[in-house]
């Protein structure tokens, strides 16, 4: 069983157009982090949100965080090819230790 | 400055051998972790080093899987009698220090991983 769930698991798109890809767990999150992961490289953090309902952006991308803090959404605004990788959200518990979803991938097409 | 490094890049290893992988944190760095990520998956966390101590190894999948950190610094992961099921990217990352839970959050850097594939 998944603590961590994402949705959708795959997602192709043309340039330019705007998507959002979703994380959702039964449980409540002390913090919660996405980030994205390239071929051949490890994670890389974007963002991390502690509050119920925070908002952060990125540039493009904007994370929000559930008011519950048991979900969270990521919407990249006109995408790019560069953009592409796999999205994916993730808790820390103690010591933090980090528990990863399965991840979205990410297809941009030029 | 130089980022987390694994090596090797890629194992390819046959069935019942044992193999090393290693991990060379960033420099200062005092926690270490290891994680396993299989093909269409996200990393599933193995095991935990503060300094020259594994303070939390829940993440092993049995006694086949060990790690050492000797020194502080380096780590090895270190795997007996392979089996195919084991194939996988192993990734490391390092952080300053451990947060407390709910607290200040110290990034882990990933390193690149090590793609091990047993035959």
């Amino acid at each position: 069983t998944q603590l961590l769930e994402q949705s959708p698991q795959f997602l192709s798109i043309q340039e330019g157009e705007n998507l959002t890809v979703y994380c959702n767990s039964s449980s409540v999150f002390s913090s919660l982090q996405w980030y994205r992961q390239e071929p051949g490289e490890g994670p890389v953090l974007l963002v991390t949100v502690v509050t119920g309902g925070e908002v952060k952006k990125l540039k493009r991308l904007t994370f929000q965080f559930g008011d519950a803090r048991k979900d969270s959404s990521l919407h990249i605004t006109a995408a790019q090819p560069g953009d592409t990788g796999l999205y994916l959200c993730a808790m820390k518990t103690s010591y933090d230790k980090v528990i990863f979803g399965p991840g979205t991938s990410l297809s941009v097409i030029p | 400055g130089a980022g987390v490094s694994q090596t090797p890049s890629n194992k390819v290893t046959e069935k019942g051998k044992y193999v090393e992988l290693r991990c060379d944190p960033i420099s200062g760095h005092t926690a270490l972790y290891w994680y396993r990520q299989s093909l269409g998956q996200g990393p599933e966390f193995l095991i935990y080093f503060q300094g020259t101590g594994a303070a939390d190894d829940s993440g092993l999948p049995n006694d086949r899987f060990f790690a050492v950190r000797p020194e502080g610094s380096v780590s090895t992961l270190k795997i007996q009698r392979t089996e195919r099921g084991d194939s996988a990217v192993y990734l490391c990352a390092s952080s300053l220090s451990p947060g407390t839970s709910g607290g200040s959050y110290n990034e882990q850097f990933f390193g690149p991983g090590t793609r091990l594939t047993v035959l």
